[in-house]
């Protein structure tokens, strides 16, 4: 099965700065990449995602890069702000499986 | 998206007693998925849940303990059974809509057995 493995496990950035997380992936087959966001309390928000025939996209301070080669995919957040603290999920499937397979998270804080 | 909503948002249980969990979706959607979150870990799927007929589990999951209903296509119910202290997590039911791959969860039921 699929196995996703996500770095680093906790992130402290200063209020402005940028945050950059990393995740590898083990399936080939594996084309659907979304990224979740889940503050204290809460169940996990879909943040961005990507799919396995482009290379990048960008939602305002998000953007998700994709190395198929590699087989490996990053979250960048510019301007970190204070809201952004939260547990960061990555995760990966094949296209109609629906079976997501999920990273550790990471913590990430932002300082003011 | 979608709107899910759970039932009930927390609750603290007794060892050997049951908890049914209800999943509620705003919209007709093509699959239905129960996920546990253990505490301070990420999500595992314990299974997926069909309409009209038996859930599909994963491998450690099994449906003794993991009972699971879905009588339509905006409903289901995952019930958590013979609780044990393990079983303390947060149960998470997500959607994915008709058409699409992407998944969308519920705010989750935090359970704690005593």
């Amino acid at each position: 099965g699929e196995n996703v493995e996500q770095h680093p496990s906790t992130l402290s950035v200063q209020e402005g700065d940028s945050a950059v997380i990393k995740c590898t992936y083990s399936d080939s087959a594996s084309n659907y990449f979304p990224w979740y966001k889940q503050e204290l309390g809460k169940g996990p928000q879909l943040i961005i995602d990507i799919r396995s025939n482009v290379g990048e996209k960008k939602d305002q301070r998000i953007a998700v890069t994709l190395n198929k080669t590699a087989k490996h995919f990053s979250l960048h957040i510019t301007e970190t702000q204070p809201e952004d603290s939260a547990v960061y999920f990555c995760a990966a499937t094949r296209y109609n499986d629906y079976k997501l397979s999920f990273g550790a998270g990471t913590t990430v804080t932002v300082r003011a | 998206s979608a709107v899910i909503s759970q039932k009930p948002s927390r609750d603290i249980c007794q060892r050997g007693t049951s908890l049914t969990i209800q999943c509620q979706v705003d919209s007709q959607v093509t699959m239905m998925f129960w996920y546990r979150q253990q505490p301070g870990q990420s999500l595992t799927l314990i299974a997926t849940a069909n309409q009209g007929s038996e859930a599909t589990y994963e491998s450690g999951f099994v449906i003794d303990k993991f009972p699971i209903s879905r009588p339509n296509l905006t409903f289901s119910t995952l019930t958590v059974s013979n609780m044990s202290p393990e079983d303390s997590s947060i149960y998470l039911c997500s959607v994915a809509l008709a058409g699409t791959d992407t998944q969308y969860f519920g705010p989750g039921t935090r359970l704690t057995v005593l």
